[in-house]
């Protein structure tokens, strides 16, 4: 399967710990992005990463939110001290960028309950 | 400020006919327009999208059409088929930035 990958899929967790997930973006895409999306709304775009340089972040992105892209390969986003309105589905992108089709390819998300 | 708008939540249209998902915008400085599916608990998936240099692409059952002097985006999907039941999402990038911005979504039924 070439597309882009998340794991874990479903992550519950108790109110104040930290989680982490991963996104394996499709092999030949520089660009991968982590979006936010809650029900009844669209995605939200979180961050942009341009190979391993993290060219943009949104004001969505709380200082308890990290994530990185070591060796501009797969990527990581932590939240620290969770809350319950981080409850979410978290969903990872990625694309050629360039002069290439714009579309970005998503994976399949990991919803994340906080309780 | 909402940039993309999906102003019908649901739609239920019959099976063999057409549907038509409608989108606007409000920044005349998109350069490219997109649509994708999203089926319960998994991602969006692309379906189709059209540069703000023309006004209609077809991929199959599916048509795109950008109507830039009213910030109108639509999908057409001839002919409907149950599987194409889910929320459809239309989506805004500009060339400047990076990233999608993403209307509010409009599920919709193909009933048989």
């Amino acid at each position: 399967d070439t597309g882009v990958s998340q794991n874990p899929r479903h992550k519950i967790t108790k109110r104040g710990q930290n989680v982490t997930f991963r996104c394996d973006p499709i092999s030949e895409h520089n660009r991968l992005y982590w979006y936010r999306q809650t029900l009844g709304q669209g995605p939200e775009f979180l961050t942009y990463f341009q190979n391993e340089a993290q060219l943009e972040k949104s004001r969505l992105l709380s200082d308890r939110f990290s994530a990185e892209r070591p060796k501009g390969s797969f990527s990581t986003l932590e939240i620290q001290r969770t809350e319950q309105g981080d409850s979410a589905m978290y969903l990872c992108a990625s694309s050629k960028g360039g002069q290439g089709a714009p579309e970005a390819f998503f994976g399949q998300g990991t919803r994340l309950t906080v309780v | 400020d909402q940039q993309v708008k999906q102003n019908s939540p649901s739609l239920s249209v019959q099976e063999g006919r057409i549907s038509i998902l409608n989108c606007d915008y409000t920044n005349s400085m998109f350069d490219y327009f997109l649509w994708y599916k999203k089926y319960p608990a998994e991602g969006p998936t692309f379906l189709i999208s059209i540069s703000s240099i023309k006004d209609k692409n077809e991929d199959g059952r599916f048509t795109v059409f950008l109507n830039k002097s009213a910030k109108h985006l639509s999908l057409h999907i001839v002919p409907s088929q149950p599987g194409d039941s889910a929320v459809y999402f239309c989506a805004v990038l500009t060339g400047t930035a990076s990233k999608l911005t993403f209307g509010t979504g409009t599920r919709l039924q193909v009933t048989l």
